[in-house]
Formats: C-alpha cells, sequence, structure tokens
C-alpha cells in the first residue's frame, strides 16, 4: 500500500519554465515532508522540507506548497533547467522514523 | 562537508550467497536508517537504529540483519542472497531521534547473479 501517491510519473518542461510535481497522503500522523532529488546511480538528496504548520516554504528555485486539509504538498521548480533533469521523490514521516516515498517523477527539461 | 559514507559502491554476488554492507553516518549523527531501491522503484524502508539500538523496522526480510556499532556505523548482513535482492541499497543518517533530516549516502548497488 503506498502511503504517499505522486503525481505526475513523468514531466517534460522547456527550460525556464515551471515543473510542478504533486503527493497526497492519507495517514495525518505525517508531521515531516521532504523532497529529494535523485539522479541515476546517486542516492536521493535532500532538496527542501516542510512541516504541517507551514503552508508554503520557499528556497531558491523550490518551493513547498503544502495544503493539511487536502492533505497535499507539491515541489514547483521555477525557471526550470536541463541540470534539474532528475527523479523527484516527495516523502513523509512521523518524528523523524521510516520515510515513506512517492513513487517519483522523472523530469526532463528541454533545453 | 562530510557525508553518508557507504562501501562497497558495487557488489556482485552468486545465489545463496552471503553480503555485508557498511555504512558510516554524517559525524554527530546517531540515526541510521537502511533502504532498498529495486530499478524504477521508490526507496523502501528496511531498518533503522538510534544509538545503536533498533528503532524501527520495515519490509526486511529474515534473512538480512543489520546492527550498528559503539562507532555510530551500520552494518547490513544478507544471507542466502536471491536474485530478487539485487537492488540499490541506500543508508542515510540523521542527528537525535525524531531529528527529521536524513541524508543518504551514494548507495551501494548489489547484484545477485
Amino acid at each position: 500500500q503506498q502511503q504517499v501517491k505522486q503525481s505526475p510519473q513523468s514531466l517534460i518542461v522547456q527550460k525556464g519554465g515551471i515543473s510542478i510535481i504533486n503527493c497526497a497522503y492519507e495517514n495525518t500522523a505525517f508531521d515531516y515532508f521532504p523532497w529529494y532529488q535523485q539522479f541515476p546511480g546517486k542516492g536521493p538528496a535532500l532538496l527542501i522540507a516542510i512541516r504541517p504548520d507551514v503552508s508554503e516554504k520557499k528556497e531558491g528555485r523550490f518551493t513547498i506548497s503544502f495544503n493539511k486539509s487536502a492533505k497535499q504538498f507539491s515541489l514547483h521548480i521555477m525557471d526550470s533547467q536541463p541540470g534539474d533533469s532528475a527523479t523527484y521523490f516527495c516523502a513523509a514521516s512521523i518524528s523523524g522514523n521510516q520515510f515513506y516515498f512517492g513513487t517519483g517523477t522523472s523530469l526532463t527539461v528541454i533545453p | 562537508a562530510a557525508g553518508v559514507i557507504q562501501s562497497p559502491r558495487h557488489l556482485i554476488k552468486e545465489k545463496r550467497e552471503t553480503a555485508t554492507l557498511k555504512c558510516y553516518p554524517i559525524p554527530r549523527h546517531d540515526t541510521v536508517y537502511w533502504y532498498q531501491q529495486g530499478p524504477g522503484q521508490d526507496p523502501q524502508f528496511l531498518i533503522s537504529f538510534y544509538e545503536k539500538m533498533q528503532s524501527d523496522k520495515g519490509s526486511i526480510p529474515d534473512r538480512f540483519s543489520a546492527q550498528q556499532f559503539s562507532d555510530y556505523h551500520s552494518e547490513l548482513n544478507m544471507s542466502s542472497l536471491e536474485l530478487g535482492d539485487s537492488a540499490l541499497y541506500f543508508c542515510a543518517s540523521s542527528r537525535g531521534q525524531g531529528n527529521t533530516e536524513a541524508f543518504f549516502g551514494q548507495g551501494t548497488r548489489l547484484t545477485v547473479v
């Protein structure tokens, strides 16, 4: 059973465009929602994370929007660059215990 | 900055053999997590340790065991290897129980032939 549902599975965006990846969860006990970026053959790298008491968090070109009532959160990548091409995973955890990952989104940014 | 170190990076084993994967967390990190990632799959949680004690357990097969040592490094022991065990194995570390920023290592690619 997938605890965190992620969409889309793949995404193609033009350079300079906005990439949007969405995730949804059911377990209201989740209290930490990170996003990881993974390049082929590499480990997931923590990009940005949010807690449910905050509706939005921005770090550089990356923004997480969080909707607690809808149990949804999303990653926005502004001014997408070819170097952003990677697989992105959303995740959720309870107090830093095991992370439940989404199924991943393969992002391709076309020059 | 120091990152999570995993060794070996690549490992090829035959069916029914045993493998040991090692993880060295970021200095001063006392929590270690192990994940298994199949091709095109999301990472699946196996097991975690905090202060050398098992803190959480996921979908780890009985053929696998793990421990965290006094220097906080961790080892994942895998016995009676099966073809289906072929995957990327990631270790992640964080500081403090309940601390949520977890950093992943580069992974060990295990191939069972």
